[in-house]
């Protein structure tokens, strides 16, 4: 079964500056979905970012990019020039390209941006 | 455009009583997920639906059931409540057959079991 870990359960970065949230996965397969999700106090988890395992390209959205290491495993989020609205929780997700799998979410890192 | 809508954001029930949680998906999705978030296990995947048939079910014990209909509305009913099942569960629509291209999630439903 695949596996998600995100081994900073905090972590903080004052405004405008750059942070970097780690996640790394176990998996047999080759061929899967990476994706970030934030959520804020609202609770509603929002989409941050989408890789796709084939694709060599790290995905960017603004100011969210990523650095996909696929020998690594490894799936690290890049915020640059952090706001205060960045604040929430983030969560790592693997989805495997079999229909016949599901989601598997890290435990989730809690960013706190500070003025 | 709407986006996933839950209902009802909270719910206090007594341990023993059953519950249905009701989830709306996005407009032209047909695929929908449910999730229960709890501090001590995170996000876990309970079903999956899609066009009215359940594609994927998750660990979970058969007090938890769900269905789809044909307008892609799900609903998920917990019979026999524990103090256990206090949680969020949290409902996610997508575009693809198996959330390929993400989900966009609801906001929600708070459950508390008393």
């Amino acid at each position: 079964a695949q596996t998600v870990t995100q081994s900073q359960p905090e972590m903080s970065v004052q405004e405008a500056e750059t942070v970097t949230l780690s996640c790394t996965y176990d998996t047999s397969e080759s061929d899967y979905y990476l994706f970030w999700y934030k959520q804020p106090p609202s609770r509603q988890m929002i989409l941050v970012i989408r890789q796709e395992a084939y694709k060599q390209q790290n995905a960017t959205e603004n100011r969210f990019s990523v650095n996909f290491q696929k020998a690594a495993k490894s799936f690290s989020l890049k915020i640059s020039d952090s706001q205060l609205g960045d604040a929430a929780m983030y969560f790592c997700a693997y989805r495997s390209a079999n229909y016949g799998q599901n989601f598997v979410f890290g435990p989730g890192t809690r960013l706190s941006v500070l003025p | 455009k709407a986006g996933v809508t839950q209902t009802p954001r909270y719910l206090i029930k007594t341990r023993g009583q059953q519950v249905t949680l009701s989830c709306s998906p996005i407009s032209g999705h047909r695929s929908v997920s449910w999730y229960q978030q709890t501090p001590g296990q995170g996000l876990q995947f309970l079903f999956e639906y899609f066009s009215e048939t359940q594609r994927n079910k998750g660990n979970f014990p058969g007090r938890f059931s769900g269905r789809q209909f044909s307008n892609s509305r799900s609903e998920m009913n917990v019979s026999t409540l524990e103090l256990g099942d206090s949680a969020l569960y949290l409902c996610a629509s997508s575009l693809s057959a198996a959330g390929f291209t993400g989900y966009t999630f609801g906001s929600g439903t708070r459950l508390t079991v008393v």
